[in-house]
């Protein structure tokens, strides 16, 4: 079975402060690792994925995550919090030949002027 | 290229009432999720296709949640009778479906449900 844990379900930063939203996973198989952001009213979109091939990930609006499979986390982060990344934050696990994603609980990022 | 569309984007209704909602995948995804979203939570499965057979209803809750997508392009999904505990956003999301689990989903905006 596989899982996802999101430490925090809020983090706040202050603008241009760095970003880290942490996310750890349980996986019995090699996972595939994804970071969504749910802005209001508006559906999941992707940020970044891991899919094996490089485990420094880059995703959009310069966020990149870094799988580490001994710490099992694949947390986010953002050198420079930008008032437009208030936002929540979803990690999300699936795996090899499934179909099945499963999210955590999110984390909601605010950013302070 | 046009979003996954949803609508309604809000409904109201009293329990025990029936709710249907719909959902246009991007084109040419073959793959179609439901998801329900409760407050402070992430999305759950309730239902994936692929075309328009239903191949993983496990989490869906049979006695009173049913969904179709007859012609492996929009879908529906609608509760009868409708209660309390539905309240929740319902996300549809679709996918290309040939790269199993690192496919990248594409959600659309949901529909707020409000039971009363």
């Amino acid at each position: 079975a596989q899982s996802v844990t999101q430490l925090g379900s809020h983090v706040s930063v202050s603008e241009g402060a760095l970003v880290l939203l942490r996310c750890n996973y349980s996986s019995s198989v090699p996972p595939y690792l994804f970071w969504y952001v749910q802005y209001p009213n508006q559906g999941l979109q992707l940020l970044l994925k891991y899919t094996s091939a490089a485990t420094l990930v880059k995703g959009i609006n310069g966020f990149e995550a870094e799988f580490k499979k001994s710490e099992t986390s694949f947390h986010l982060t953002k050198p420079s919090a930008h008032m437009s990344d208030a936002a929540e934050y979803f990690c999300a696990v699936s795996r090899t030949g499934g179909f099945k994603t499963i999210f955590g609980a999110g984390t909601r990022l605010f950013v302070k002027a | 290229e046009a979003g996954v569309v949803q609508s309604p984007r809000y409904k109201i209704i009293e329990k025990k009432q029936p709710v249907a909602f719909w959902c246009n995948p991007i084109s040419g995804h073959n793959t179609l999720y439901w998801y329900l979203q409760n407050l402070g939570q992430g999305p759950e499965l309730l239902i994936r296709y692929e075309n328009e057979e239903a191949v993983d209803d496990s989490q869906l809750p049979k006695d009173r949640f049913s969904a179709e997508r007859l012609k492996g392009v929009d879908s529906t999904l609608k509760i009868q009778p409708a209660e309390l505990g539905d309240s929740a956003v319902y996300l549809c999301a679709s996918s290309l479906g040939n790269l199993a689990g690192e496919e990248t989903q594409y959600f659309g905006p949901g529909t707020r449900l409000l039971v009363l």
